[in-house]
């Protein structure tokens, strides 16, 4: 499984965009990049995937450059309810079934 | 549509005392997965189960053990509850979407056990 390293905490002012990279240099051909969100006191729950270039959907925008050694989760003008932790995984996760979390991001959005 | 569901939600223990957590999916998914989260921590994978009657470790499997006799089950064992295994714990299920597009994992809603 690829290591995978982002920033441990983020401050944000509601309104703004909020974007969190995830450096993975020893990413494999077969591995996908997915993106989980947690709120306090909750499970985690899927945001967004993406194998190269740019993924959109109604939450977040997923932006994968070309050598896949990192990629940057994109939300939108955050508000107070994006406070929550958000967590970068990369591997070939269908294939091999291991679904391993590392420390996350804690983005704090503020008023 | 329940999803997944783990049982008990809430648990308190005394050092020494057995206990089984119980997850239950009915999506029927192939896998399946239980993590521990300490305060301030990401989750930490114990076990996982990629098909009935299969189970491996995760990167913190120590001091539990696992079955998964049905498909829809889980089950996480404690057969000697210590005070360092305080925590949430989180089951998980996904399909198995083979090589390529991951498949989204669903998460349980938390049991929340304290070993005094």
């Amino acid at each position: 499984l690829a290591k995978t390293t982002q920033p441990i905490s983020m401050d944000s002012y509601e309104g703004q965009e909020v974007n969190i990279t995830c450096s993975h240099n020893n990413i494999a051909t077969n591995d996908y990049i997915t993106w989980y969100q947690q709120f306090p006191s909750q499970g985690p729950r899927f945001i967004i995937q993406g194998y190269k270039t740019k993924v959109t959907n109604e939450v977040a925008s997923l932006f994968i450059p070309a050598d896949r050694k990192s990629s940057t989760l994109s939300l939108p003008r955050v508000s107070l309810s994006d406070t929550a932790v958000y967590y970068c995984l990369v591997g070939d996760i269908g294939n091999t079934g291991k679904l391993i979390f590392g420390q996350g991001t804690t983005l704090q959005v503020k008023p | 549509n329940a999803g997944v569901t783990q049982t008990p939600k809430f648990r308190v223990l005394k050092t020494g005392q057995s206990m089984t957590l119980l997850c239950a999916q009915d999506m029927n998914h192939e896998y399946m997965y239980w993590y521990r989260q300490d305060p301030g921590m990401g989750l930490r994978l114990i076990h996982y189960s990629v098909g009935e009657g299969t189970t491996a470790k995760g990167e913190v499997p120590d001091g539990y053990n696992v079955s998964r006799l049905k498909k829809q089950n889980f089950l996480l064992g404690l057969e000697s509850a210590a005070p360092s295994q305080t925590s949430v714990y989180f089951c998980a299920s996904s399909y198995s979407s083979g090589r390529g597009l991951n498949a989204e994992a669903f998460f349980g809603q938390g049991t929340r056990l304290t070993v005094v």
